[in-house]
């Protein structure tokens, strides 16, 4: 089964309100997680990343929490914009190996900003 | 202007033909991989190569085959062994040194195979 998931496929939303984007996973191991942003039609693109020795860490308008203590990603996102609509993705590095064996991927949360 | 470039964009193929995506990178990354996507998933593992002329099967490698002569380039064939090979195929690359295991992808391939 999947590694990683998340709790609500579909998130809709106010613009100016926060989002919130959760993530599960279940490996222990895991030492690195990254959120993607993904455009209908394109590919993936990195939002921000965290190792599991944080359990914060803040970028542009966006905040990554980790909870290793059960096992659960979130993905805040402040003032959301008409640009924020996308399906979101949290990944992993499932063991220790440095990531060169790819990531493992949840299968995302769309999130959609009503006017 | 450096990147990952996949193409072509849209590709349509009639069942039992093999066909070939293109990846390429000019980003001097050590590491490609391949990803399947399917409407409403997330993303699934292909192949992923971390040196040239060495590659390793990723979780759905059945039906697929890839071949890394150059750094810079990492085609994918799809086979006509593969069942469902209607997909959004995705390429990535990664350095492999730092303190990011971050992937960068390309803009994909929407496959349909009729």
């Amino acid at each position: 089964g999947e590694s990683v998931g998340l709790h609500l496929p579909t998130l809709s939303v106010q613009e100016g309100d926060n989002s919130i984007i959760n993530c599960a996973y279940s490996n222990s191991a895991s030492d690195y997680f990254i959120w993607y942003k993904q455009e209908s039609g394109k590919g993936p693109q990195f939002i921000i990343d965290i190792r599991s020795n944080m359990d914060k860490r803040q970028g542009q308008r966006v905040t990554v929490l980790l909870n290793k203590t059960v096992k659960h990603l979130s993905l805040q996102i402040a003032a959301t914009q008409p640009g924020d609509s996308a399906v979101y993705f949290c990944a992993e590095i499932p063991d220790s190996g440095g990531g060169a064996d790819g990531l493992t991927f949840g299968k995302g949360t769309h999130l959609i900003i009503q006017p | 202007d450096g990147g990952i470039t996949q193409s072509p964009k849209y590709l349509f193929r009639k069942e039992g033909q093999n066909v070939t995506l293109s990846c390429e990178q000019n980003l001097n990354h050590d590491a490609m991989y391949w990803y399947r996507q399917d409407p409403g998933q997330g993303l699934r593992l292909i192949y992923y190569s971390q040196i040239v002329n060495d590659f390793q099967k990723g979780d759905i490698a059945e039906g697929y085959s890839v071949s890394r002569e150059k750094k810079e380039s990492f085609p994918l064939t799809v086979t006509s062994a593969q069942k469902n090979p209607t997909a959004f195929y995705l390429c990535a690359s990664s350095i492999l040194a730092g303190a990011t295991y971050e992937q960068y992808f390309g803009p994909g391939t929407r496959l349909t195979v009729t």
